[in-house]
């Protein structure tokens, strides 16, 4: 596609309950990484994917978060048991093969009540 | 070690001024520094970037100048205008931007008619 596709784009779930969001990037681009941006704040890095490699999950800052990226397009962000401190915008992002500067998703806005 | 320093929180610019927001880095691995401008609602967008085989990179109004030795780089937007207003990120990270950016804490930057 024309640029890294998000959805939802807002999400609200009750304490407890599991979300999925999704990342789409643009064709062709073989990383992809996942940030959170929390109000008012800067980019927290969650998740890299780089090709057939091993994601870098290094970022990732509990066992209730969890990503896969199939065939190496789409990505999928996993929240289990969603907490109050969860909330936040989750960008997601990709490049090509050179290195460089991300394309970023207009993201997902999660809020948990 | 993997932190990225960047003042100021808030800047406040009239029409036609020189904005400046300064970054500092510790990881002496770094060696790539991109600069993101972030809209509300909106994921952040590469503005500029620079390697550290430069000491400043100029792209129309905005120009990057990097000092090594004091590991500090900073971002002039020259004749600064209200459409200018947004938020300002700057990053760092190793590979030539291979691996995941660390980014800054953010400037809001508003500038006055």
């Amino acid at each position: 596609g024309a640029g890294v596709s998000q959805s939802p784009s807002n999400k609200v779930t009750e304490k407890g309950k599991d979300v999925e969001l999704r990342c789409d990037p643009i064709s062709g681009h073989t990383a992809l990484y996942w940030y959170r941006q929390s109000l008012g704040q800067g980019l927290e890095f969650l998740i890299y994917f780089q090709g057939n490699s091993a994601p870098d999950k290094s970022g990732l800052p509990s066992d209730r978060f969890s990503a896969e990226r199939t065939g190496g397009s789409v990505s999928t962000l996993t929240i289990q048991r969603t907490q109050q401190e969860d909330s936040a915008v989750y960008l997601c992002a990709s490049t090509g093969q050179g290195a460089g500067g991300y394309t970023f998703g207009s993201g997902t806005r999660l809020t948990v009540v | 070690q993997q932190q990225v320093k960047q003042s100021p929180q808030s800047l406040i610019v009239q029409k036609g001024g020189i904005s400046i927001i300064n970054c500092a880095y510790e990881n002496t691995a770094f060696d790539y520094f991109p600069w993101y401008q972030q809209f509300p609602g909106k994921g952040p967008a590469l503005l500029i970037a620079i390697r550290p085989d430069v000491s400043e990179k100029k792209e129309g109004r905005f120009t990057i100048s990097f000092n090594k030795s004091a590991k500090q780089f900073s971002l002039h937007i020259m004749d600064s205008q209200p459409g200018d207003s947004a938020t300002y990120f700057c990053a760092a990270s190793r590979d030539t931007g291979r691996r995941a950016l660390t980014f800054g804490s953010g400037t809001r930057l508003q500038v006055q008619p």
